[in-house]
């Protein structure tokens, strides 16, 4: 199984700062997914990243992937208090046929 | 399309009690899993199953059954609650090596 670790785990921040947490493996990623999960809710589906290198834009969230694909970043600037929740990274890699393997993830507060 | 649903929303559960957690997906995916979230923490997989008949055990299995008879559901058996299975549990499902959508998830706590 595909170890992913996450950093930083806590993040607490004031509006409109910018941010960014990371992903990395010892193995290289077969493609990478963000999810973002709200208190009392399952995760969500932000985005997938699946070449070396790729940037991917939404909104005021940025996804890198690295270019030797062991690692991987998002980006928020300017945030604001929706933004807060665990951010999760996530990849099917393994030997296992349909394993997903999540990191522990980043809780995101942003105070008003 | 409902998506992924799951009962019940939260349970409290005495130590050696059972119960099951039901998951329902109308997506017609294949591809099905159980999740526990740790306060905190990210997702460790229970179970899976890639099609009705045919299930697997993920990383944290002891404590945990399942079965799936139809590819909508796929239920999670605690058969003797135990403190540790205090938890968070999520099911989700796919079609392919791709987005997993997640249900709302059931609270267990057992005293």
């Amino acid at each position: 199984t595909q170890l992913l670790e996450q950093s930083p785990q806590f993040l607490s921040i004031q509006e409109g700062e910018n941010l960014t947490v990371y992903c990395n493996s010892s193995s290289v990623f077969s493609s990478l997914q963000w999810y973002r999960q709200e208190p009392g809710e399952g995760p969500v589906l932000l985005v997938t990243v699946v070449t070396g290198g790729e940037v991917k834009k939404l909104k005021r969230l940025t996804f890198q992937f690295g270019d030797a694909r062991k690692d991987s970043s998002l980006h928020i600037t300017a945030a604001q208090p929706g933004d807060t929740g665990l951010y999760l990274c996530a990849t099917y890699g393994g030997t296992s046929y349909g394993k997903l393997t999540f990191g522990q993830g980043t809780i995101l507060t942003v105070h008003p | 399309n409902a998506g992924v649903t799951q009962t019940p929303k939260f349970r409290i559960l005495k130590i050696g009690q059972s119960m099951t957690l039901q998951c329902t997906q109308d997506m017609n995916h294949n591809y099905m899993y159980w999740y526990r979230q740790d306060p905190g923490m990210g997702l460790k997989l229970i179970y899976y199953s890639v099609g009705a008949g045919i299930t697997d055990k993920g990383e944290v299995p002891n404590g945990y059954n399942v079965s799936r008879s139809t590819t909508e559901d796929f239920p999670l058996r605690l058969e003797l609650a135990a403190p540790s299975q205090t938890s968070v549990y999520f099911c989700a499902s796919t079609q392919t090596f791709s987005e997993q959508y997640f249900g709302p998830g059931t609270r267990l706590t057992v005293t």
